[in-house]
């Protein structure tokens, strides 16, 4: 079946502007996750979605980050006024399992912004 | 929170060879270890993981172990493959009531030489 899907691969933006990165996550999967993974690093947690509700925003870096999943389907991770330090790749995750356990994560492809 | 240490940074080993990737982590409630295979330009692959109530895992070229007591865990992989190249990642996880992230190490570069 088709796994997790991320639009676009590929963003580049003038610092200051503003920018919606898309995760389609594995039909039927009820956790989503967001990471920022930099050049040369593991991949960092971001942000936890059980459904529609988001249940850990921990590890967003500033309010200028802002994800949704208003469906409990597709997630949308929003940055405002981007800075030359959001260049990264931004990969999402899907789970079948619920909070609490410890289920497999399945990632997408990831979306590589680069700040100018 | 979680700590998850990775070495060696960068492994080269001989094609038919052996390679071993360790990790430690620091949380004593982490009770699952996924090791992911990153490509150039692609997302992490899971390849195998444990769960704290196993202390090994095979799933044919490719085995885990596990050690609670010494909070560490290992990536063996036998009879390397030019297609084996790549990052390698472990992570680890205490699942909490709304909050299941991974915690990821730094990463292993593993590179097969023919």
């Amino acid at each position: 079946g088709a796994g997790v899907s991320q639009s676009p691969r590929y963003k580049v933006a003038k610092r200051g502007q503003d920018v919606a990165l898309r995760c389609d996550p594995i039909s039927g999967h009820v956790s989503l996750f967001w990471y920022q993974q930099a050049l040369g690093q593991g991949p960092e947690f971001l942000t936890y979605f059980q459904n529609e509700a988001q249940l850990d925003k921990s590890g967003l870096p500033s309010d200028r980050f802002f994800a949704e999943r208003p469906e409990g389907s597709v997630s949308t991770l929003k940055i405002q006024r981007t800075q030359q330090e959001d260049s990264a790749v931004y990969l999402c995750a899907s789970s079948l399992g619920t909070s609490g356990g410890s289920y497999e994560q399945y990632f997408g492809p990831g979306t590589r912004l680069t700040v100018t | 929170g979680e700590n998850v240490e990775q070495h060696p940074s960068t492994l080269s080993v001989q094609e038919g060879d052996s390679a071993v990737i360790k990790c430690t982590y620091s949380d004593s409630a982490s009770n699952y270890f996924p090791w992911y295979k990153q490509e150039l330009g692609k997302g992490p692959q899971l390849i195998i993981d444990i769960r704290s109530n196993v202390g090994e895992k095979k799933d044919q070229r490719i085995a885990v172990t596990l050690n609670k007591t010494a909070k560490h865990f290992s990536l063996h992989i036998t009879e390397t493959q030019p297609e084996d190249s790549a990052v390698y990642f472990c992570a680890a996880t205490a699942p909490r009531i709304g909050a299941d992230g991974l915690t990821f190490g730094k990463g292993t570069h593993l590179i097969i030489q023919p």
